[in-house]
């Protein structure tokens, strides 16, 4: 399975800033997942990040607020800009390989836990 | 609206105690993952079940797919400290890469 290193692995902000959380996979990947997780909460897909290409956000994410960069198969960023508090999550970065199945199995980094204050 | 619910949504047991957790859906799903996660980790990956009525065994953990393939469970046999984490299960169905998470079930172990 994919090795996926997450960085930071944890950050208290102030509100109106912005941070930048980078994803790095050990093999080359066509699609990165980026997830929010709040407290209590399922994981929600904030969007798709395709090499090459726009990322493609859900409903309810919108790229101003959520820049993503994906320069290579890799490597992807995620932006969480002009930070409020209710942007205090974890932000989770995933890549999928197809199981022995051949069903799709998702692979989480470590995760970024999100203070805003 | 939740495709995939887990019960219970927290769970707070002794060392040595048995559990199961669920995890149902209205919705068929062509497989369905459970993952582990422990606090300041990424959820890791504990099976992947993709047959109706599929039975498999990890150690202590004992995963079930429901013959119409809408549900799931997991039972742990005596629980141990280190089982401790937020359980998840995620769906997958066909056409769609990207799978569905349940909410979740938090269980705690006391030693």
């Amino acid at each position: 399975s994919a090795v996926i290193s997450q960085k930071p692995s944890r950050d208290i902000c102030q509100r109106g800033t912005s941070l930048t959380i980078q994803c790095q996979v050990d093999s080359q990947v066509t699609m990165m997942f980026w997830y929010r997780q709040q407290p209590g909460q399922s994981l929600t897909l904030i969007a798709t990040a395709n090499q090459g290409s726009e990322a493609t956000y859900e409903s309810g994410f919108v790229i101003d607020k959520f820049p993503i960069s994906r320069p290579n198969l890799t490597f992807s960023t995620l932006t969480v800009s002009n930070m409020s508090p209710e942007d205090s999550s974890i932000y989770l970065c995933s890549v999928e390989e197809a199981g022995r199945s051949g069903n799709t199995e998702a692979f989480f980094g470590q995760g970024t836990r999100l203070t805003v204050v | 609206t939740q495709l995939l619910e887990q019960s219970p949504q927290f769970l707070s047991i002794q060392e040595g105690e048995n559990l199961t957790v669920y995890c149902n859906s209205s919705s068929v799903f062509s497989s369905l993952q459970w993952y582990r996660q422990e606090p300041g980790e990424g959820p890791v990956l504990l099976v992947t079940v993709v047959t109706g009525g599929e039975v498999k065994k990890l150690k202590r953990l004992t995963f079930q797919f429901g013959d119409a393939r809408k549900d799931s469970s997991l039972h742990i046999t005596a629980a141990q400290t280190g089982d401790t984490g937020l359980y998840l299960c995620a769906g997958s169905q066909g056409g769609s890469y990207i799978p569905t998470f349940g909410r979740g079930t938090s269980l705690i172990v006391h030693p």
